[in-house]
């Protein structure tokens, strides 16, 4: 089983629709949890974290964490196209962070 | 500017012969890391280092060589290049381990081809 897993996709929502994407973590002594956008070509870039159970809002965007059913999510309201890249999902616990393979959104207009 | 600089950009490189991606911040970060990313494999760490003279392995070291002999530099060796070490390499840092929540920079990635 892998440490992080994500769909890897496309996902494909129109302009002005809410984005949702998944992530689960094997290892429940994860502790931290991130969000990262990666456009084609270019490096990662942190876009949220969270570090415990519930919501946290930034902007357009809302991270999820369930502990328990160790999972957690991605939500982008308002989808505009310069949304659509791959978003990479990492776990921090045990001295390490651990990346998921991604997935690739596409906002279509 | 704050950031991570990594070269070569690009290199197209021959079995066997030994090759250097250096990386430097100027940010003053003490964590340091190397990571690959391959399709369908995603980012996977090679090797971090938490300060100067302290690295350690990640989870794919085979076949790589690092050193911190100061705090701004983490080059990565490749000393005998295999065609299987074709992939995108990616140096970040941050200021604490990124798994503690601080924020991990990237540079903007090494293509290396292997022939």
């Amino acid at each position: 089983q892998k440490e992080v897993e994500q769909n890897s996709g496309p996902l494909s929502v129109p302009e002005g629709a809410i984005a949702s994407l998944n992530c689960t973590y094997s290892d429940r002594g994860s502790q931290s949890f991130f969000w990262y956008r990666q456009y084609s070509g270019k490096s990662p870039e942190l876009i949220m974290s969270i570090y415990s159970n519930g919501d946290k809002e930034d902007g357009r965007f809302t991270a999820q964490l369930n502990k328990a059913s160790q999972y957690v999510s991605l939500l982008i309201r308002d989808s505009q196209p310069s949304d659509s890249a791959t978003y990479l999902c990492a776990r921090g616990g045990g001295n390490k962070l651990t990346f998921g393979t991604g997935t690739q959104l596409k906002v279509e207009l | 500017e704050a950031q991570v600089t990594q070269n070569p950009r690009y290199l197209i490189t021959v079995t066997g012969k030994k090759l250097t991606v250096t990386c430097s911040q100027n940010m003053n970060h003490e964590y340091m890391s190397w990571y690959r990313q391959d399709p369908g494999l995603g980012l996977r760490q090679i090797y971090y280092s938490m300060n100067v003279e302290v690295t350690d392995k990640g989870d794919v070291p085979e076949g790589y060589k690092v050193s911190r002999k100061e705090k701004r530099n983490f080059p990565l060796i490749l000393e005998s290049p295999s065609p299987n070490q074709t992939s995108l390499y990616f140096c970040a840092s941050s200021y604490g381990p990124p798994w503690s929540g601080n924020t991990i920079y990237f540079g903007e990635g090494s293509w290396l081809t292997v022939v």
